[in-house]
């Protein structure tokens, strides 16, 4: 069964501090790696998506990243309008369209 | 483009009462998706239809809760009867193709009391 664990569970940053998220998966075979922000009260938002090792994508302040295990989301001098839930979910292949979710890393960014 | 619209976004009713989620997905998009999400649990896939066509639901937790989608504009969500263990945020999504990213509504808080 595909398991995804998300690390840390939260973080507290200041503005301008960089970190970064961990999303760790286990899958027979990964069709895709998919990062969500939710802010409260609101669906999830689309962010990135990886399909194979080693690929990268950059949004803004944003840059995930992925290796055979886990994904990467680090965030480079985060903002307060940063703070948000940040969710990853796999894709398998055998699975279709199924999406397996994080339980995800809410992040507070102080002013 | 308008994006997954849900309604309502909150419900609150009582113990055994019919409740109805309804979606209305992106226009062109093919897919449809059904989520739940607790503190608990996080956010878990229900059901998802592919052309108005159901193709997994193995997400559905009992026979209380069923999902159609009559055409490709719209579906529901139904639970019958409700119980307080229903109380969670339900989300709905739309994909439009296998390879694309799902793209979520704000979903219907529904409390059961």
């Amino acid at each position: 069964e595909d398991q995804v664990t998300q690390s840390p569970e939260a973080l507290r940053l200041q503005e301008g501090e960089s970190s970064s998220l961990n999303c760790s998966y286990t899958v027979s075979g990964l069709r895709g790696l998919f990062w969500y922000r939710q802010d409260p009260g609101k669906g999830p938002e689309f962010l990135f998506t990886l399909y194979s090792a080693g690929e990268e994508k950059e949004k803004e302040r944003l840059k995930a990243t992925l290796t055979k295990k886990e994904s990467f989301l680090h965030i480079t001098a985060p903002k307060p309008e940063d703070s948000a839930t940040y969710l990853c979910a796999v894709q398998e292949d055998t699975s279709g369209s199924r999406l397996t979710f994080g339980e995800g890393t809410q992040l507070t960014v102080n002013p | 483009d308008a994006g997954v619209i849900q309604s309502p976004r909150h419900e609150v009713t009582e113990m055994g009462q019919e409740v109805t989620l309804r979606c209305k997905p992106i226009s062109g998009h093919d897919y449809l998706f059904w989520y739940r999400q607790t503190m608990m649990r996080g956010l878990e896939l229900l059901i998802y239809f592919n052309n108005n066509v159901p193709i997994d639901d193995s997400g559905m937790p009992e026979d209380r809760f069923s999902a159609k989608m009559p055409n490709a504009s719209f579906s529901t969500l139904k639970i019958q009867p409700s119980e307080p263990r229903d109380s969670a945020v339900y989300f709905c999504a739309s994909q439009q193709q296998w390879n694309q990213p799902q793209h979520f509504g704000d979903g219907t808080r529904l409390s059961i009391l």
